[in-house]
């Protein structure tokens, strides 16, 4: 079965504009979840969405944002892109009542 | 919040040697799943082990939950078992639930 599509692989943005990426689950998961993974930072958590609702939110400005469809597709957005941003976005799925997370190729994004 | 600690943070080996990558986590945890990040920045699922022992080929993990650590071994190591490993936990209270929080990482390196 196939599993966590995430597109577009790389992207070139420039400082100011705004993005959106999108991440497509293992079918029959519910949960997808977002990180941004940096040289500096590491791993970190952006959000988890679960059947169209947010659960639960990392430590992040309000620039990045995200959204759930009714297919548990799930999209990110950043605003006013900053050179900091610039980053491998990576989204994980999982079943409902478990917590085995499978991951995407991830989003890597550049910011100039 | 949890924290989780890898050690040790780089490792060199030659091919056929073994070794024994290391995570303590802070807090009672109710996920800790290891992974291998590859080349491409994906994050590849090895191990769901909460508690207990696992073994798949040449590589095993033991989670003592008790002690709040758990160990991955690689046994008889190939050039393609270089990359970043992590170690990553989800919290045991309702609203660290959808978040896993992941260590700084081992990066292997393996030598022909």
């Amino acid at each position: 079965k196939a599993g966590v599509t995430q597109t577009p692989r790389y992207l070139i943005k420039t400082r100011g504009q705004q993005v959106t990426l999108s991440c497509s689950p293992i079918s029959g998961h519910r949960s997808v979840s977002w990180y941004q993974q940096t040289p500096g930072q590491g791993l970190q958590f952006l959000f988890e969405y679960f059947s169209e609702t947010q659960r639960n939110k990392g430590n992040f400005p309000g620039r990045f944002s995200g959204r759930q469809f009714s297919n548990s597709r799930s999209e990110m957005n950043v605003s006013t892109l900053e050179l900091g941003d610039s980053a491998l976005y990576l989204c994980a799925s999982s079943l409902p009542k478990t917590s085995l997370y499978t991951f995407g190729s991830g989003t890597r994004l550049t910011v100039v | 919040g949890i924290q989780v600690e890898q050690s040790p943070p780089d490792l060199i080996l030659q091919e056929g040697a073994n070794s024994t990558l290391r995570c303590n986590f802070s807090d009672s945890v109710n996920n800790l799943q290891w992974f291998h990040q590859n080349p491409w920045g994906q994050l590849i699922n090895l191990f769901y082990i909460p508690s207990g022992t696992k073994q798949n080929g040449r590589l095993s993990a033991t989670t003592v939950a008790t002690e709040r650590y758990s160990l991955l071994y690689i046994s008889s190591s190939q050039t393609t078992d270089s990359g970043v490993y992590f170690c990553a936990v989800e919290g045991m209270i309702y609203n660290q639930g959808g978040k896993l929080i992941f260590g700084q990482g081992t990066e292997l390196s393996v030598k022909p």
